[in-house]
């Protein structure tokens, strides 16, 4: 399973933008590179994924780089509610049947 | 509409017993899978379920086994159970089954515990 490696941590300011970096230096042509995020007590909740073009969605951007060896999530407005476990995970397109997570960033958001 | 539904969300167990939990995919979900939550560390795979056949398994003991029903809904059991077994136990379904472009929708996961 390819990997991928996050930050422990990171901290950001209410309203203010957060930037969680992922590293996946060894991801193949097939896989896609999807986010989920886990609040406190519940299940993890899918964020947003993309392939090789930025993507946007309601709840977020990601910006993936040109040689697709690091991708960024972007919330554009932290808010309390964003305070969670952020997963970056690698798919493989064809027979991606399983998430393979890591331990994640934990996002804190101070107010 | 309903989303993932597990029960129970928490039970107790004693070690060498053993635990049949259950999960409700979303309506038209024909894709369930199940994943362990260690405390402070990310969900690992178990199994996927997708048209009642197993499409995938993780690297669990054989005391895991699992099924899935007409209606999709899934039951996972745990025979034999250790103090490790201990964790939150999530259930996803999803709409494909194999291809990796969708979402997973997850169920509050059932907590087990075992002493």
């Amino acid at each position: 399973d390819a990997k991928t490696t996050q930050p422990n941590s990171m901290e950001s300011n209410e309203e203010e933008p957060v930037h969680l970096p992922c590293n996946h230096s060894t991801i193949s042509g097939t896989d896609y590179i999807h986010w989920y995020r886990q609040l406190p007590s519940q299940g993890p909740e899918y964020v947003i994924h993309g392939l090789t073009s930025n993507v946007n969605n309601r709840m977020a951007s990601l910006a993936i780089a040109e040689d697709r060896k690091s991708s960024t999530l972007i919330l554009h407005r932290a808010t309390l509610r964003d305070a969670a476990v952020y997963y970056c995970i690698l798919r493989d397109g064809e027979y991606g049947n399983k998430l393979v997570f890591g331990a994640g960033t934990i996002l804190r958001v101070k107010s | 509409d309903a989303g993932v539904t597990q029960s129970p969300t928490h039970l107790i167990k004693t070690r060498g017993q053993q635990v049949t939990l259950r999960c409700s995919p979303i309506s038209g979900h024909k894709s369930v899978s199940w994943y362990q939550q260690v405390l402070g560390q990310g969900p690992q795979f178990i199994f996927q379920y997708y048209e009642k056949e197993e499409r995938g398994r993780g690297n669990f003991p054989d005391r895991f086994s699992a099924r899935q029903f007409p209606n999709y809904s899934s039951e996972l059991n745990v025979n034999a159970l250790l103090l490790g077994d201990s964790a939150l136990y999530l259930c996803a379904s999803s709409f494909e089954g194999a291809r990796a472009t969708g979402e997973l929708f997850f169920g509050e996961g059932s907590r087990l515990t075992v002493l």
